[in-house]
């Protein structure tokens, strides 16, 4: 079946720009994770949603970053007034939900803020 | 404060040969741990786990040794083959939440 989709797969902006990164999960997983790469580093968790709900937003940066899954399927990561810090590639994950259940990663979305 | 450590960025190993990637934690809460692989402008994959209730885990030619009173865990592959070639992460997450915290990698090189 499809894996996890990610799109764009790159995004140029400039500082101060809104940008929108969305994720399609496979479907029937209910759980979605979204993490955050910067070059050298290993993936940053940022944000968890158990169905439409975010169950843990402890990793996002600040109020500049939101997330949303209304439907409980395809998620929406939202960043304002883009930072060049922002820069980085964005990696969103799903699984089937329960704990220890094995995390299933897209290819990402590369955004470079000029 | 990084909690999960690879301490080696880069490793070569020719091919047949024996690939050790270390890892170290410091969170004590930590209890399942895992190994994922990334190729380039690829997402990471997952590899093999393990729970802190065992000091072993294997699936094929991939082992992951666990020593909690170390807080260091190993993943050992072999025999080495060229497209094991990639950058391989290690990764933890307490039973309290799901959310898995990553070190900064190590680039395996498998050469001829």
């Amino acid at each position: 079946g499809a894996g996890v989709s990610q799109t764009p797969s790159n995004k140029v902006t400039e500082k101060g720009k809104y940008v929108e990164l969305r994720c399609d999960p496979i479907s029937g997983h209910t759980a979605l994770y979204w993490y955050r790469q910067s070059l050298g580093q290993g993936p940053e968790f940022l944000i968890y949603f158990q169905g439409t709900g975010a169950a843990d937003d402890s990793g996002l940066p600040n109020d500049r970053f939101f997330a949303v899954r209304p439907e409980g399927s395809v998620s929406t990561l939202k960043i304002q007034r883009t930072e060049r810090g922002d820069s980085a590639v964005y990696l969103c994950a799903s699984s089937l939900g329960s704990s220890r259940d094995t995390q299933y990663f897209g290819p990402g979305t590369r955004l470079t803020v000029l | 404060d990084q909690q999960v450590k690879q301490n080696s960025p880069s490793l070569s190993v020719q091919e047949g040969r024996i690939s050790i990637l270390n890892c170290d934690y410091t969170n004590s809460m930590f209890d399942y741990f895992l190994w994922y692989k990334k190729y380039p402008a690829e997402g990471p994959t997952f590899l093999i786990s393990i729970s802190s209730i065992k000091d072993k885990n294997e699936d094929g030619r991939f082992t992951v040794f666990l020593n909690k009173s170390a807080k260091h865990l190993s993943l050992h592959i072999v025999p080495s083959q060229p497209g094991d070639s990639a950058v391989y992460f290690c990764a933890a997450s307490a039973s309290a939440t799901d959310k898995l915290i990553f070190g900064t990698g190590t680039r395996l090189q498998v050469f001829p």
